[in-house]
């Protein structure tokens, strides 16, 4: 069964940072892609980061790029999100994803995220 | 970035009712269109993906059509666990985004 349980979040006052952890079973980490989306309260979902799974690629949100880093540590089967000069505005539900790429041929390369994990809140307020 | 507009962003439905969702892409994203539903305090579950292949496990009355930049999303016979949040996403750019959501109510 696949699991991923995210860990990490809580509240933080704003300019502070914060590591949050996704732990993940069931399925060989090391051969998919990695993503974190997060929710505000009340609003949509918004995708912040992805990674590749050697790391030899991450993508970022405009709005988080350069205060964010993405990470994982493969023989842990573990992703991170390092988030510092934390803002209100990054106030949110963070969620842990595994990406999947359609491999029939039909539809070869697209990408879509299959499984979540239950989220970890993070609250930035002073 | 590609910007994703949904319509409506609410709908007000009963039990057996068809109902249809739209999603347009601000430029093409060709196939790479998914919709997930999402339930209030739950994680979003993979309803469509590549614009219209049914995940496993979701029921055939949902139903994804659509290319390049308008997509639609449809419940045949709308059912009392439908009752939910929408969302598209496109995975054409490395740089993902979704659909502000639509929100299906009774």
């Amino acid at each position: 069964e696949v699991q991923l349980v995210e860990s990490g979040g809580g509240l933080v006052q704003p300019g502070g940072s914060l590591r949050l952890s996704c732990a993940v079973s069931g399925f060989t980490f090391s051969n998919y892609w990695m993503t974190w989306v997060r929710q505000a309260p009340g609003k949509g979902l918004e995708w912040v980061a992805n990674i590749k799974p050697d790391e030899t690629e991450k993508y970022y949100v405009d709005s988080v790029r350069g205060r964010f880093t993405i990470s994982r540590n493969n023989a842990k089967n573990s992703l991170y999100l390092q988030m510092s000069s934390l803002r209100a505005g990054d106030t949110a539900v963070y969620y842990c994803v595994r990406v999947e790429y359609c491999l029939s041929t039909s539809c070869y390369g697209i990408n879509y995220f299959d499984y979540w994990g239950q989220g970890t809140l993070v609250t930035v307020s002073s | 970035d590609i910007q994703m507009t949904q319509s409506p962003s609410s709908l007000s439905a009963s039990v057996g009712d068809r109902v249809t969702i739209t999603c347009r892409a601000s430029q093409t994203v060709s196939s790479y269109l998914n919709w997930y539903q999402q339930k209030p305090g739950k994680a979003p579950k993979l309803l469509i993906f590549a614009a219209f292949r049914l995940q496993s496990g979701v029921p055939s009355r949902f139903s994804g059509s659509g290319s390049g930049t308008d997509f639609t999303l449809t419940i045949s016979s709308l059912q009392p666990e439908d009752f939910a949040t929408y969302y598209c996403q496109q995975s054409y750019s490395s740089f993902l985004t979704f659909g502000g959501g639509t929100k299906v109510e009774i």
